[in-house]
């Protein structure tokens, strides 16, 4: 059970715009910037969104972040092949129990 | 350019301990902290916990408080996870990252490099 919610599995064809959703809490998304990742089949993730909304450099802008309260959202605009894998969310955790970098399940994007 | 290498894939007994190293290269190495996260076969990402390169500072995930040991050798820019009292569900592909976070834990969640995993396999 992930601290922050995803759906499982997302869908599009080619050129379409997709959105996945995160859920959290006041501890996490709530008061911490929201992080987001890829991983394509059978390679370790890679850093797609940082501080909500913001881009490392070499990742193209189709890909877009925000966050609204206890939620966020991963934004891919032209959907392409290349962008099928999984996408985690992540944040900072100030819970009682300890602080903690806490993620999403994690959502399977299939591009049709 | 930036680089962790990671050692080679591990099969332990339930009960053992396991000891991965991440070489990083590229880059100062304490000037950066280093966190680990594992990823069981077909699930997500589970963060372990970070530590800094520069003072060796640490912040265990609670779940994993008192298994787990993370230990920076900076002579050789390598960074150490090591996992005791082995089980089962331990059977993960770990993954080292390079995190800015450098002296004292703080809220970011900011893995800009990963290594390239290493599978541990816990099995009787």
């Amino acid at each position: 059970q992930s601290v922050l919610t995803q759906p499982p599995s997302a869908s599009g064809t080619p050129g379409q715009r997709v959105t996945i959703s995160c859920s959290g809490s006041s501890s996490n998304i709530g008061s911490n910037y929201v992080y987001w990742y890829q991983q394509l089949p059978g390679t370790a993730p890679k850093l797609l969104i940082y501080r909500n909304n913001q881009r490392p450099s070499g990742v193209p802008d189709r890909f877009s972040g925000s966050k609204s309260g206890t939620s966020a959202s991963l934004a891919i605009s032209g959907l392409r092949s290349e962008d099928e894998a999984d996408y985690y969310c992540a944040a900072w955790d100030d819970s009682l129990s300890g602080p903690d970098v806490v993620f999403g399940g994690g959502t399977k994007l299939t591009v049709l | 350019q930036v680089q962790l290498v990671q050692s080679g894939a591990e099969v332990k007994k339930p009960g053992a301990s396991v000891k991965v190293s991440c070489k990083a290269s590229g880059y100062t190495f304490t000037s950066y902290g280093i966190s680990w996260v594992r990823q069981a076969p077909g699930q997500g990402l589970e963060w372990m916990g970070w530590i800094s390169a520069y003072n060796g500072n640490t912040n265990y995930a609670q779940k994993l408080q008192g298994r787990v040991t993370m230990t920076t050798d900076t002579s050789t820019s390598t960074a150490y996870m090591e996992l005791r009292s082995l089980r089962s569900d331990d059977t993960a592909v770990y993954y080292c990252a390079r995190d800015p976070v450098v002296v004292v834990p703080a809220a970011m969640a900011y893995f800009d490099y990963w290594g390239q995993g290493t599978l541990v396999t816990v099995s009787s």
